[in-house]
């Protein structure tokens, strides 16, 4: 049964640019939730979406947005890129939201310049 | 009070010793709760998941819920250099998931 998969793994930005990130989750799983994660801060919840609608938004600038299509897949964009946004982005699928156990992608590395 | 406090550690043990790892919360009405392990620059892996109060026991890890006293416990058997790395607790409520900070265990060979 394959994993989370997350698209792209490592890429370089420069500040003002915009990013999008991939998330495919484990089949059956209509639950994703993205994370950023920095030295020091933790994971820090971004949004949850489930069948194709956000439930849940942490507490980020509007320049992080994302969605969910019909069959669960999950992009995440952000826009204007600032140096503060060079992080680990992590997402994770579940099956059931809250109470089943959430996996986590390899995660996709963006570094701000 | 954060809702779920971990000591950052590090948690220094040798190698074959018992590691034992504490988590408590603040959400009486968590339902799941969950402990996974990060290798610096990789991402979280879950290892046990618990529900009930008790013991679960998986190879050479048992959790430990407590729900009267809000607190979640993993013990490592056996200590390995390889069990070193950052663990995070996390608990399910409302449809959300809340992690704490993670403890980092340092196995000293």
């Amino acid at each position: 049964k394959a994993g989370v998969t997350q698209t792209p793994r490592y890429l370089i930005k420069t500040r003002g640019q915009q990013v999008t990130l991939s998330c495919s989750p484990i089949s059956g799983h209509r639950s994703v939730s993205w994370y950023q994660q920095t030295p020091g801060q933790g994971l820090q919840f971004l949004f949850e979406y489930f069948s194709e609608t956000q439930r849940n938004k942490g507490n980020f600038p509007g320049r992080f947005s994302g969605r969910q299509f019909s069959n669960s897949r999950s992009e995440m964009n952000v826009s204007t890129l600032e140096l503060g946004d060079s992080a680990l982005y992590l997402c994770a699928s579940s099956f059931r939201r809250g109470t089943g156990e959430l996996f986590f992608g390899e995660g996709s590395r963006l570094t701000v310049l | 009070q954060k809702e779920v406090e971990q000591n950052s550690g590090p948690l220094s043990v040798p190698e074959g010793a018992i590691a034992s790892l504490n988590c408590t919360y603040s959400d009486r009405v968590s339902q799941s709760f969950f402990w996974y392990r990060q290798y610096s620059g990789k991402s979280p892996e879950l290892i046990m998941s618990i529900y009930s109060n008790g013991d679960k026991e998986d190879g050479r890890f048992t959790a430990q819920l407590n729900k009267a006293s809000q607190y979640v416990s993993l013990l490592i058997r056996d200590s390995q250099p390889s069990d070193s790395a950052t663990y995070l607790c996390a608990f399910g409520r409302t449809y959300k998931y809340i992690f704490g900070t993670g403890t980092r265990l340092k196995v000293l060979a």
